[in-house]
């Protein structure tokens, strides 16, 4: 029972290189987050989807961009990496509406960049 | 917009003591409200949550929260913390929308135990 599932789990990228974060759920939940985690700052919410091809900013949603291609894959991208970005990535994921249950997260991406 | 505040940064408590960490939410409607919590180098595991009902909530390994709509509150407690409580912990406040719901987060209290 994999649940949400992350990859990479690390990575360190040069400044103005880009990557993609993957995040694949495995619970058929409509709903989908991305979050960051940074020291003092809590979780924040970058982007999250409500169902395949619907995405919606969150509280950080500048330089990100996001992909739901279908129910299960929702995607972070980062098309020019900066240092401020360097944080932990959290993906999560919940069935509708959110009373009935609860967010589910994955293990984390750790990402500096350099 | 919603919001959340966790006033402590930083609690340190001793093992068999009782707890108490403060979360303020700020939403126009009835909210729900979650508790996670966080082990070092670990993802998030949900304590308790409450949507309507009884406003005192029950949870898993020995914690419960009170919702207080006057003080706009949900503060987690447990009448004796033991060694291995010491985490993060994250109130959370989710709104409803039409086809998803948006969970913010707020900054987090970190506990440490001792013994």
């Amino acid at each position: 029972n994999a649940g949400v599932t992350q990859t990479p789990k690390f990575q360190v990228l040069k400044t103005g290189q880009s990557m993609t974060l993957q995040c694949a759920q495995d619970m058929n939940h409509n709903s989908m987050y991305w979050y960051r985690q940074d020291p003092g700052m809590g979780l924040r919410l970058i982007y999250y989807s409500a169902s395949e091809g619907t995405t919606d900013k969150g509280e950080v949603p500048n330089g990100y961009n996001v992909s739901r291609l279908n129910k299960r894959e929702f995607s972070l991208r980062l098309e020019s990496a900066a240092p401020s970005q360097t944080s932990v990535y959290f993906c999560a994921s919940a069935g509708f509406p959110l009373m009935n249950t609860e967010a589910f997260f994955g293990q984390g991406t750790r990402l500096t960049v350099v | 917009a919603q919001s959340v505040t966790q006033p402590d940064i930083h609690i340190t408590v001793s093992e068999g003591a009782s707890l108490e960490l403060r979360c303020n939410y700020s939403y126009g409607a009835t909210p729900y409200l979650f508790w996670y919590v966080q082990s070092p180098g670990q993802g998030l595991q949900l304590l308790l949550k409450y949507f309507s009902g009884d406003t005192l909530v029950q949870g898993i390994k020995g914690f419960e929260a009170e919702f207080k709509r006057s003080q706009s509150s949900f503060n987690l407690r447990k009448p004796s913390v033991h060694w291995s409580d010491a985490a993060e912990y994250f109130c959370a406040v989710g709104s409803l929308s039409y086809n998803t719901d948006k969970l913010i987060f707020g900054t987090g209290t970190r506990l440490q135990v001792f013994p």
